[in-house]
């Protein structure tokens, strides 16, 4: 069965921390993994990632992906309160599947 | 450009009541989902649409019905409603041709008494 593993699942730093979300899975015939943002509203993408060892960065934000080892992470560095949120991480399957298996999210809450 | 968008917003139910819920993107996208979230779970697969004409179940599909009515249109129906379909519901569409990432609605929330 498809699993994605986030952790941790809650996080609480203090502005201009930087923190690391894990992401691990078991996916058949993996295609990309997403990270997405969601705060009370509708998730925001972030990142797609299809090659171990390529970083993706914008901003402050960066992500890297280990096929061999399964698992991805999202950086934030200089953290700041508007980074509060759920982060999502999701692994698409490959083989003409379409869907997505979505981990349970990392609660990040920066505070002043 | 309204991406996707879905109604209604909010919605309360008695058990036993059925509804519709309505998505609708103009991105163009040939696939599109329905998702649940209940807290502490993730996103949950309800029922995909690879295609207009197609559909397919997801991780969680008993209790739901889908209609892919054209190409912009997919709908999430309840025939009859259980406390236990309360969640927020979010529907997304995606373009498979390439490398691309869903898109989301803003969701619908519903409680079911």
């Amino acid at each position: 069965e498809d699993k994605v593993v986030q952790s941790p699942l809650s996080l609480v730093v203090h502005e201009g921390d930087t923190v690391t979300l894990n992401c691990s899975y078991e996916v058949t015939n993996f295609r990309s993994l997403l990270w997405y943002k969601q705060e009370k509203k509708a998730p925001t993408f972030l990142f797609m990632l299809t090659s171990s060892g390529i970083e993706k960065k914008s901003g402050r934000l960066s992500s890297i992906l280990d096929k061999k080892e399964l698992f991805s992470i999202l950086n934030i560095t200089a953290t700041q309160t508007g980074d509060s949120a759920v982060y999502l991480c999701a692994v698409e399957r490959g083989g003409g599947s379409e869907k997505l298996v979505f981990g349970k999210g990392t609660k990040l809450t920066v505070n002043p | 450009n309204a991406g996707v968008t879905q109604t209604p917003k909010f919605q309360v139910l008695k058990t036993g009541q059925s509804m519709t819920l309505q998505c609708a993107q103009d991105m163009n996208h040939n696939s599109m989902y329905w998702y649940r979230q209940d807290p502490g779970m993730g996103l949950r697969l309800i029922y995909y649409s690879a295609s207009e004409g197609t559909t397919d179940k997801g991780e969680v599909p008993n209790g739901y019905n889908v209609s892919r009515l054209n190409k912009r249109e997919f709908s999430l129906r309840l025939e009859s409603a259980a406390p236990s379909q309360t969640s927020v519901y979010f529907c997304a569409s995606r373009e498979l041709s390439s490398y691309n990432e869903q898109f989301f609605g803003p969701g619908t929330r519903l409680t079911v008494l």
